[in-house]
């Protein structure tokens, strides 16, 4: 079947510009994982979101990035006031139960000007 | 967070020659998870495993979950061009649901 898909692949944007990242998950999965990965590093957790409850937000760098999953299926990252730093592939994950196998999609490429 | 640490960093190694990488943890995992990404793509997931001392192949991959469950090893014999990429573990604790993930080895294959 589908896989994760993420939307768009790529965005560019001015420093201090709000941007919205979306992802599919595989349906049917309840969990849902969104990571940031800089060139040439590691994943880096950002938040995760488990059927209908409180999601786990610990990974958040700072308050202008939230995210929200919509109907327990797709989910929308948000980052106010972009910050160059912020530049990175956002990466979004879907898993079919708690703690399972992570399933990644391919990546949104946000470069902050 | 969890610190992960991943080596060898890179390899640069001839077609046909083995390959061997691991990632070590100095907490308790209960899941290892070990993946590959290909440039402008998402990681792809190679091989899980669940339990300690479980030894697991897909293709000419293999990986080891350490007795200590402190660690894991990826193994690729006679290495092919495709297998150029970046291979990333992931490890989770026993007490949660998030993976964490090691910064990967950068794999490239001379012909």
């Amino acid at each position: 079947g589908a896989g994760v898909s993420q939307s768009p692949s790529n965005k560019v944007t001015e420093k201090g510009k709000d941007v919205e990242l979306r992802c599919d998950p595989i349906s049917g999965h309840t969990a849902l994982y969104w990571y940031r990965q800089s060139l040439g590093q590691g994943l880096e957790f950002l938040i995760y979101f488990q059927g209908n409850s409180a999601p786990d937000k610990s990974g958040l760098p700072s308050d202008r990035f939230s995210a929200e999953r919509t109907g327990g299926s797709v989910s929308t990252l948000t980052i106010q006031r972009t910050q160059q730093e912020d530049s990175a592939v956002y990466l979004c994950a879907s898993s079919p139960t708690r703690g399972g196998t992570q399933y990644f999609g391919p990546g949104t490429r946000l470069l902050v000007l | 967070g969890q610190q992960l640490n991943q080596s060898p960093q890179s390899m640069f190694i001839q077609e046909g020659e083995d390959v061997s990488m691991n990632c070590t943890s100095s907490s308790i995992f209960n899941t290892w998870l070990w993946y590959k990404q290909d440039p402008g793509e998402g990681p792809v997931l190679l091989i899980a495993l669940y339990k300690a001392g479980e030894l697991t192949s897909n293709g000419r991959l293999t990986a080891q979950f350490g007795i200590t469950r402190k660690d894991s090893f990826l193994n690729i014999s006679a290495s092919i061009p495709s297998d150029v990429g970046i291979y990333f573990c992931a490890g989770q604790l026993i007490t949660g649901n998030q993976f964490y993930f090691g910064t990967g080895t950068s794999l490239t294959v001379i012909p």
